[in-house]
């Protein structure tokens, strides 16, 4: 079945840098979405993404839809200590109901 | 953005006994919800899809008759795990499909149910 890889697994950052993660697939999607998790709760949509080439931003959160539509990336800019977290990207094939989700980016930062 | 509500947040049961948790879309009707799994440090794993008023599609491995899954209006689906063991012990994330304009839909998560199983 299809798979996302997601890279990097871990991040150790200090505060005020930027941060760069990014998914990559074998199969077309037509669909991108990035997902933050708080530990204890249920993911939260950052940023939605619906076409080749599309760059779309959510503050300091920055995503784009690659254009051979097999990738993607997550930027934040001048990370603070709320960034902390497990970032996910997930994307759906066309025709399809269910999401494929990478294996996650969990950032820590220190102050 | 659309919000998802479960019940409850957490839940601790005896081995054997029958647990039902729930996934409402609270500001959308959802035609199609879905179920996830997510074990300590793992990313999120998918157990059914739920389409309202038909029978859910189980991904392989996830045993149908353990986890009972009912989708009986646009805004509830149920997810019962049935004469639970400790190894059902995890966090059940359901999610709702949010309709948008042409190929723009999306998908919003609930808050999770922590299920622990002595």
């Amino acid at each position: 079945g299809q798979q996302l890889n997601q890279s990097p697994q871990s991040m150790f950052i200090q505060e005020g840098e930027d941060v760069s993660m990014n998914c990559t697939s074998s199969s077309i999607f037509n669909t991108w979405l990035w997902y933050k998790q708080d530990p204890g709760e249920g993911p939260v949509l950052l940023i939605a993404l619906y076409k080749a080439g599309e760059l779309t931003s959510n503050g300091r959160l920055t995503a784009q839809f690659g254009i051979t539509r097999k990738d993607s990336f997550l930027n934040i800019s001048a990370s603070i200590p709320s960034d902390v977290g497990i970032y996910f990207c997930a994307g759906r094939i066309q025709g399809a109901q269910k999401l494929v989700f990478g294996q996650g980016t969990r950032l820590t930062i220190n102050p | 953005g659309a919000v998802v509500s479960q019940h409850p947040s957490w839940v601790i049961c005896k081995s054997g006994t029958s647990v039902k948790i729930e996934c409402r879309s609270l500001d959308f009707q959802a035609t199609t919800m879905f179920w996830y799994r997510q074990f300590p440090k793992q990313s999120l794993m998918l157990m059914a899809t739920s389409n309202e008023g038909s029978k859910a599609t189980y991904e392989q491995g996830v045993e149908k008759d353990k986890f009972l899954i009912n989708h009986a209006s646009l805004t509830l689906s149920t997810l019962t795990v049935t004469s639970a063991h400790p190894e059902d012990s995890s966090f059940y994330i359901c999610s709702a499909r949010a309709p948008g304009g042409p190929g723009t839909d999306t998908q919003y998560f609930g808050p999770g149910t922590r299920l622990t199983v002595l």
